[in-house]
């Protein structure tokens, strides 16, 4: 069975600072999907990056970027010149990229305080 | 269309009483997820729909609880004879298979079960 495990429960950083959030995950299958999703308090989760197993390339979003390690089975995310709205829970994910079962695999997450 | 929906937003019952939630995916979408989101853990797949059926179920969801999306619309989650466990923000995501993978929750449906 996959895993995903965020070792982090809570990260602050300053504002306009750069902050790595961290995740590890467990599978046996060479393509999957990993995902990156920011919950703000009392609203609904949303997606902030994705990246495939099978690209080296490592997914890139404006402020938000991964550093996707395949066969270390990390996946880390950066945030740089951060921003007040930046503070929320984040969500390491995964999801099989073949088969049938499309449902995510979530680790317990990472609460993000900025500073001003 | 807007998003995800979810109705009610917040839900208070009675041990041993029943509750249904209701989640509106987004248009056209025809895979509907189910997760439960507890206090300082990540959400929990419960089940999913490909249009009104319903393909995988998980060892969490017990036989008190049932789901179904009738006409691959919308879908309803029920809890029978609820439990303080049942305690948990339920969350409903929806996406469409075949054109990207990314799944669009709705802001969940938090449950407090006294």
């Amino acid at each position: 069975a996959q895993t995903v495990t965020q070792s982090q429960p809570e990260m602050s950083v300053q504002e306009a600072e750069t902050v790595t959030l961290s995740c590890t995950y467990d599978t046996s299958e060479s393509d999957y999907y990993l995902f990156w999703y920011k919950q703000p308090p009392s609203r609904q989760m949303i997606l902030v990056i994705r990246q495939e197993a099978y690209k080296q390339q490592n997914a890139t979003e404006n402020r938000f970027s991964v550093n996707f390690q395949k066969a270390a089975k990390s996946f880390s995310l950066k945030i740089s010149d951060s921003q007040l709205g930046d503070a929320a829970m984040y969500f390491c994910a995964y999801r099989r990229m073949w088969g049938s079962q499309g449902n995510l695999i979530f680790g317990k997450g990472t609460k993000l305080s900025v500073k001003p | 269309d807007t998003g995800v929906s979810q109705d009610p937003r917040h839900k208070i019952t009675k041990r041993g009483q029943n509750v249904t939630f209701r989640c509106d995916p987004i248009s056209e979408h025809n895979r509907l997820y189910w997760y439960r989101q507890t206090l300082g853990q990540g959400p929990e797949f419960l089940t999913y729909f490909q249009n009104e059926a319903q393909l995988e179920k998980s060892r969490l969801l017990s036989d008190r609880f049932s789901a179904e999306r009738p006409k691959g619309s919308f879908s309803t989650l029920e809890i029978q004879r609820t439990e303080q466990g049942d305690s948990a923000m339920y969350l409903c995501a929806s996406s469409l298979e075949g054109l990207g993978v990314e799944q669009f929750f709705g802001p969940g449906t938090r449950l407090t079960v006294l």
